[in-house]
């Protein structure tokens, strides 16, 4: 089946890093992503990794991938109030077509 | 600035009249989406094309009508909407359709419906 699942809230205090977990069930997935969402705005693509990697890092991001337990993780390193939004996990479906099947999104709330 | 444009950002419109939403990508890009966003659900795909031909409609009623003229513009059509399609649309384009070809999303259309 195609399911994508991620806890709802998460918050934490200026300065630290902001864990977001997800976990996915269609093992053929070759791509994973991670979108965020700010409020009143559209998703915007923050980072992708392939399914053949377990981990990717971009600047303050660090995307795990453990394909064994379909568990995808975002770390958000130094975590800025500017960073409190919306994060969606999101796989790519081997389709004929590019299909994602997204999570319910995970709102992150940094207080300073 | 993603390079996906959509107009209008907000619309309200009654069940009986008649609109569109409109979706521009100036990325160069064969592959255009429109995904719904309800309050509390996934994104759900409704329409896929490729190369202004729809490679999939996922099971959307027929009140929701799609035209795509060129591969960087997109339009949906509405009428006869119910309360219940009050959503925040949003159109998205890929390079192609194939698996791994990222997509990036417009700003959306939020639609409500009274």
């Amino acid at each position: 089946g195609e399911d994508v699942e991620q806890s709802l809230f998460l918050s934490v205090r200026e300065g630290d890093s902001s864990v977001i977990n997800c976990t996915y069930t269609d093992s053929s997935s070759t791509y994973l992503y991670w979108y965020k969402q700010e409020p009143g705005a559209g998703l915007q693509l923050l980072t992708y990794i392939f399914s053949n990697m377990d981990m990717k890092q971009d600047q303050r991001l660090t995307v795990l991938l453990n394909k064994k337990d379909k568990h995808l993780s975002l770390r958000i390193a130094d975590t800025q109030t500017g960073d409190s939004a919306i994060y969606f996990c999101a796989e790519s479906i081997r389709r004929s077509f590019q299909k994602l099947v997204f999570g319910t999104g995970t709102r992150l709330l940094v207080s300073p | 600035e993603t390079g996906v444009t959509q107009t209008p950002r907000h619309l309200v419109m009654g069940m009986t009249n008649k609109k569109s939403l409109k979706c521009e990508q100036h990325l160069g890009h064969n592959a255009m989406y429109w995904y719904k966003q309800s309050a509390k659900k996934p994104l759900e795909l409704m329409f896929v094309y490729s190369l202004e031909e729809r490679v999939e409609n996922n099971s959307v009623p027929s009140r929701f009508s799609p035209e795509c003229p060129n591969s960087s513009h997109l339009f949906l059509h509405l009428h006869t909407l119910q309360p219940e399609d009050s959503a925040l649309y949003l159109c998205a384009s890929s390079p192609q359709t194939g698996s791994g070809n990222t997509i990036y999303f417009g700003e959306g259309s939020w639609l409500t419906v009274v």
